[in-house]
């Protein structure tokens, strides 16, 4: 039962243009929204969050989109550059389950100079 | 001055064996993680422990067992290894709150044969 989907394995875009990035989750208990952005053979690292009582969260080129009711969550990277291609994990966590981060199974992005 | 640090990166061991694996973090954190990332990438909690309490114990055999000195440090014993234990063991760690970002160690790539 995976509470947390990234339905694209994969993603391509021309550098300098927008990439997006979709989530879809199940549990509406989650009221806590990551991203993270992993290189080969290192860690994932935090790239930006949302709570679930906003609709948006900016930084930067970085802008997540939380839609409650259609339980959907995008990363909106503007404008995309090379250094950006990783894979991106979208990660969920419900207040009362002692900080669990249920992970979705990631998209890989590719910025083609 | 790395954040969250696990040793060894890479461990490659015989079926039968036991080993450990160790994480720091110096980020003045309270809770720490293990989680697993398999052949598919899935990236999957194992335990959580807060203030060297064990909070989360996910579904795992009991040949894994977290151990949490104090709370700096969470280190990850696996006993009698077999070839399904082979992952990607990444260790996390977080202030606990009403947000949950999680910061994540570059991972030990386990191998079993």
């Amino acid at each position: 039962d995976q509470q947390v989907k990234q339905n694209s394995p994969s993603l391509s875009v021309q550098e300098g243009r927008i990439s997006i990035l979709n989530c879809d989750y199940t549990n509406s208990m989650f009221d806590y929204f990551l991203w993270y952005k992993k290189y080969p053979a290192e860690g994932p690292t935090f790239l930006i969050s949302i709570s679930s009582i906003k609709d948006k969260n900016e930084d930067g080129r970085f802008t997540v989109f939380l839609n409650k009711s259609a339980k959907h969550l995008s990363l909106h990277i503007v404008p995309s550059q090379p250094g950006d291609s990783a894979v991106y994990f979208c990660a969920a966590s419900a207040y009362n389950q002692g900080g669990k981060l249920i992970f979705g199974q990631g998209t890989e992005l590719s910025v083609k100079p | 001055d790395t954040a969250v640090s696990q040793t060894p990166k890479y461990l490659v061991t015989q079926m039968g064996n036991d080993k450990s694996i160790k994480c720091e973090q110096n980020l003045g954190h309270d809770t720490m993680y293990w989680y697993k990332q398999d052949s598919k990438k899935f990236l999957k909690i194992m335990f959580s422990y807060n203030n060297k309490e064990l909070i989360i114990n996910e579904t795992v055999p009991n040949r894994f067992s977290p151990k949490s000195p104090d709370k700096a440090h969470l280190n990850l014993h696996i006993n009698s290894l077999e070839l399904g234990d082979s992952a990607v063991y990444f260790c996390a760690s977080s202030q606990a709150g009403v947000t949950n970002t999680q910061y994540f160690g570059p991972g030990t790539r386990l191998t079993v044969l």
